[in-house]
């Protein structure tokens, strides 16, 4: 089946510092790929949804300076926390839309900002 | 996206059948069910999905409603591993998922 490799598992990282989480269609080519954020028992939380070769569509106060995202080819997307802060901690989730079959989703990253 | 019903919690005896109620009474005609499941800390695995049509497969069947407007899922012998937080979405291919809550089901020895 369709497989999207998310990378890495887990990080723990500085305060200040950017962090980058990849997400990889293994063998499939992904046009649009989502990315979502959660906390501790909550729901996923839609952040942006990102088309190769174009510029991603940022969800309503997520801030599109602080989230990079790249999909610059159609078997990877990455996110990029910059100037990361502790309430930046949570589990980054991506996913690939699979027509008719739905989407498929990455392991997630949990992210730890100290 | 079509707005998806589900009650937060519900607790089912292992080796019993444990059924998933999903309200989706905006669906259009052309949206599919889809259903997912997340075990703590990991990303969501597909389980079943359907259109008009029942369907069954290793994992799951899925009951959809001549109207549309809900389903439930069916886990026939429900493990101590099927213990997740499980989420009915009704995405319009093409555009951007959005989960609501799920249902945390505990299954219980």
């Amino acid at each position: 089946g369709a497989v999207v490799s998310q990378h890495p598992s887990w990080v723990i990282c500085k305060s200040g510092t950017s962090v980058k989480i990849e997400c990889r269609s293994l063998d499939f080519q992904a046009t649009t790929m989502f990315w979502y954020r959660q906390f501790p028992k909550q729901s996923l939380m839609l952040m942006a949804t990102s088309n190769e070769g174009s510029k991603a569509t940022y969800e309503q106060g997520v801030e599109k300076d602080k989230f990079l995202i790249n999909h610059a080819s159609l078997t990877l997307s990455t996110l990029t926390v910059t100037s990361a802060h502790p309430e930046d901690s949570s589990f980054y989730i991506c996913s690939a839309e699979l027509g008719q079959y739905g989407y498929t989703f990455g392991s997630g990253t949990r992210l730890t900002v100290v | 996206d079509a707005k998806t019903t589900q009650p937060p919690s519900m607790d089912c005896a292992e080796g019993r059948a444990a059924n998933l109620p999903c309200n989706h009474s905006t669906i259009s005609g052309n949206e599919y069910v889809y259903w997912y499941r997340q075990i703590h800390s990991q990303g969501p695995q597909y389980i079943i999905h359907g259109l008009k049509n029942n369907e069954t497969n290793e994992m799951a069947s899925l009951i959809i409603t001549e109207d549309r407007k809900s389903s439930t899922l069916i886990l026939p012998h429900a493990t101590l591993r099927d213990t997740a937080v499980y989420y009915c979405i009704a995405p319009l291919g093409g555009f951007k998922t959005i989960f609501g809550a799920g249902t945390r089901l505990f299954v219980k020895a």
